[in-house]
């Protein structure tokens, strides 16, 4: 079974400040898929950024940035000039990579506040 | 850019009652889920669907839950007898290569309220 684990339930940032939420997951999968989503107060899920775990590389998408560390199973994202619309709930996510339809394992969240 | 839609937005219902929540995909995916949010807590997957039949299942999803697809277009969750602990948020995703690293795309998500 996989599980995913985000630490943080609160975290606040200055506009324009940069932010790191911490995920971490534990898997027998070698293949797999992670990503974060981001859900603002309107709840639509929306995706941020993926990473393939096959990859070394780390992901980055504009401002979003992952460290995906495999060995130690982390999977964090950062946010560089942090902006007001980033205010969100961020929900970390598991997909095994195989043939069929998969379903997505998501952590509790991190409730992101940005301050002006 | 195609999206998910989902209807209603909002649901209120009596417990007991029957409810249908619906879905429409991005016309190329092949590959349905139907994921829940509790108010306040994380999102947990239901079921996955594919080339019309169900592919998985979590315990959450018991007999008293049930998917289809009855038109091609439409993919549908439906719950037979409503208890006070459905109330939640129901979201939709759907993708075209189901686990091939293929990312799942929500809908705005079926808010149920169940009194």
């Amino acid at each position: 079974a996989q599980t995913v684990t985000q630490s943080q339930p609160e975290m606040s940032v200055q506009e324009a400040e940069t932010v790191t939420l911490s995920c971490t997951y534990d898997t027998s999968e070698n293949n797999y898929y992670l990503f974060w989503y981001k859900q603002p107060p309107s709840r639509q899920m929306i995706l941020v950024i993926r990473q393939e775990a096959y990859k070394q590389q780390n992901a980055t998408e504009n401002r979003f940035s992952v460290n995906f560390q495999k060995a130690a199973k982390s999977f964090s994202l950062k946010i560089s000039d942090s902006q007001l619309g980033d205010t969100a709930m961020y929900f970390c996510a598991f997909m095994k990579r195989e043939s069929g339809a998969n379903n997505l394992f998501f952590g509790t969240g991190t409730r992101l506040t940005v301050i002006p | 850019e195609p999206e998910v839609t989902q209807t209603p937005s909002h649901q209120v219902t009596q417990m007991g009652q029957e409810v249908i929540l619906r879905c429409v995909p991005i016309s190329n995916h092949l590959y349905f889920y139907w994921y829940r949010q509790i108010l306040g807590q994380k999102v947990e997957f239901l079921v996955s669907f594919y080339n019309n039949e169900i592919s998985e299942k979590s315990e959450i999803f018991d007999d008293q839950f049930s998917v289809e697809r009855p038109d091609g277009s439409n993919f549908t969750l439906k719950i037979r007898s409503t208890k006070l602990e459905d109330s939640a948020m129901y979201f939709c995703a759907t993708n075209k290569r189901g686990g091939q690293g293929d990312t799942q795309y929500f809908g705005p998500g079926t808010r149920l309220t169940v009194l």
